[in-house]
């Protein structure tokens, strides 16, 4: 089972809300990702973990925050984003060290910043 | 600057034509190559991943070529379908743990 989930398919928050975006796969791989994906743009990387600990981080702003609990479930906590913050969300997972193996992707969740 | 180029950005076939997507990257030292498939407001799928050490990689109606001498990826699919449209990505990874690298993508429209 090649399947990486993610909730919710559809978000719409304030900017003064507070939100998370989950993500889980149960293929035992040990790097998980998130990307932001504007309109007819590729992909950009926002953070990885390898073994459950941050190994990259593009320089993304604090109202971002990631979280990795186990290895299956990898989250996204909002808080005080902006409109030029809304995008598909996209996870990823892939097997052995982080970036080394395929990349397997989630659906996506499709954030709306009011 | 390591960077991925894929072109055309826009391409339009008869349903049944064999067609190429062309992906070209500046730094030969790649680790490995993936070609992806998005359609619209979807996830991406990962459609093959060519190690380093590679040529080529086939599965089903899809091959994919690498020639690093040369930073080329090329992606064959034979007799297009109209289900096969969609945008291809080409991604590169040029370290062992690091991040891959997205070319801007092919859209392709395979018209019945």
């Amino acid at each position: 089972d090649t399947e990486v989930t993610q909730t919710p398919k559809h978000l719409v928050m304030g900017m003064t809300n507070k939100k998370s975006l989950k993500c889980e796969q149960h293929m035992g791989h040990r790097a998980m990702y998130w990307y932001k994906q504007k309109a007819k743009k590729p992909p950009e990387l926002m953070f990885v973990y390898s073994y459950e600990k941050l190994s990259i981080n593009e320089s993304v702003p604090s109202r971002f925050s990631p979280e990795c609990p186990n290895s299956s479930l990898l989250n996204l906590h909002l808080h005080a984003l902006q409109p030029e913050d809304s995008a598909l969300y996209l996870c990823a997972s892939s097997g052995g060290l982080a970036g080394v193996g395929e990349q397997y992707f989630g659906p996506g969740t499709r954030l709306t910043v009011t | 600057k390591q960077e991925v180029t894929q072109i055309p950005a826009a391409l339009s076939v008869p349903e049944g034509e064999n067609l190429v997507l062309n992906c070209s990257f500046t730094d030969s030292a790649i680790y490995n190559l993936q070609w992806f498939r998005q359609d619209p407001g979807k996830g991406l799928t990962s459609l093959l991943l060519i190690q380093s050490s590679q040529r080529e990689q086939t599965s089903g109606r899809l091959n994919a070529s690498l020639d690093k001498s040369s930073g080329r990826s090329t992606l064959y699919i034979a007799a297009s379908q109209p289900g096969d449209s969609a945008t291809y990505l080409c991604a590169v990874l040029y370290n062992q743990g690091g991040k891959l690298i997205f070319g801007q993508g092919t859209e392709l429209s395979v018209k019945p």
